[in-house]
């Protein structure tokens, strides 16, 4: 069974700082999807960043990148240039590549951006 | 383009009440799921479904119902509600071949 752990339950930094949130993960897969998922207070869960395992390539979107070591088993978010909207629980999540769609998420790391 | 609408958006129970949180997209997704989200837990499978008529069971299915009769709609039933069942709940669906999960805005339930 595949499991995810984020070992960071809160953090706090300032406006337009960096951050990073970490997340690990176990599997014996070879072929397998990783996300980071945000939900800020409205409760919805909103796809942030998502990247193929057998991508060498770290994905990016806009301020949002990862740092994928593949063999490490290691997933980590960096937030750029902070924003006030970027204050919402973060959750790093894992799915298969085939059969059922099925996602095993972490426990999620609560982050808040400070004006 | 409505996505994934779940109903309702809280709900109170008693304990030993049932009741049916309803989930239904409209994107033509063949896999829909139901989650539960508790602090410190992250979101966890309840039970999915990869089409009409075909259902199997997640990581905490017990106290939970499903049924499949249409593409559309999901529902889940909570037979006799307990206080463990205190949480909230996510719809989500994606095509069968993935990789993109869609939620809808979740439902608070809380049985006292």
């Amino acid at each position: 069974a595949q499991t995810v752990t984020q070992s960071q339950p809160e953090m706090s930094v300032q406006e337009a700082e960096t951050v990073t949130l970490s997340c690990t993960y176990d599997t014996s897969e070879n072929n397998y999807y990783l996300f980071w998922y945000k939900q800020p207070p409205s409760r919805q869960m909103i796809l942030v960043i998502r990247q193929e395992a057998y991508k060498q390539q770290n994905a990016t979107e806009n301020r949002f990148s990862v740092n994928f070591q593949k063999a490490a088993k290691s997933f980590s978010l960096k937030i750029s240039d902070s924003q006030l909207g970027d204050t919402a629980m973060y959750f790093c999540a894992f799915m298969r590549g085939q059969g059922a769609q099925k996602l095993v998420f972490g426990q999620g790391t609560r982050l808040t951006i400070n004006p | 383009n409505a996505g994934v609408t779940q109903t309702p958006k809280f709900q109170v129970l008693k304990t030993g009440q049932s009741m049916t949180l309803q989930c239904a997209q409209d994107m033509n997704h063949e896999y829909m799921s139901w989650y539960r989200q508790d602090p410190g837990m992250g979101l966890r499978l309840i039970h999915y479904s990869v089409g009409a008529g075909i259902t199997d069971q997640g990581e905490v299915p017990n106290g939970y119902n499903v049924s499949r009769s249409t593409t559309e709609d999901f529902p889940l039933r909570l037979l006799s509600a307990a206080p463990s069942q205190t949480s909230v709940y996510f719809c989500a669906s994606s095509r069968l071949q993935g990789p993109e999960a869609f939620f809808g805005q979740g439902t608070r339930l809380t049985v006292v």
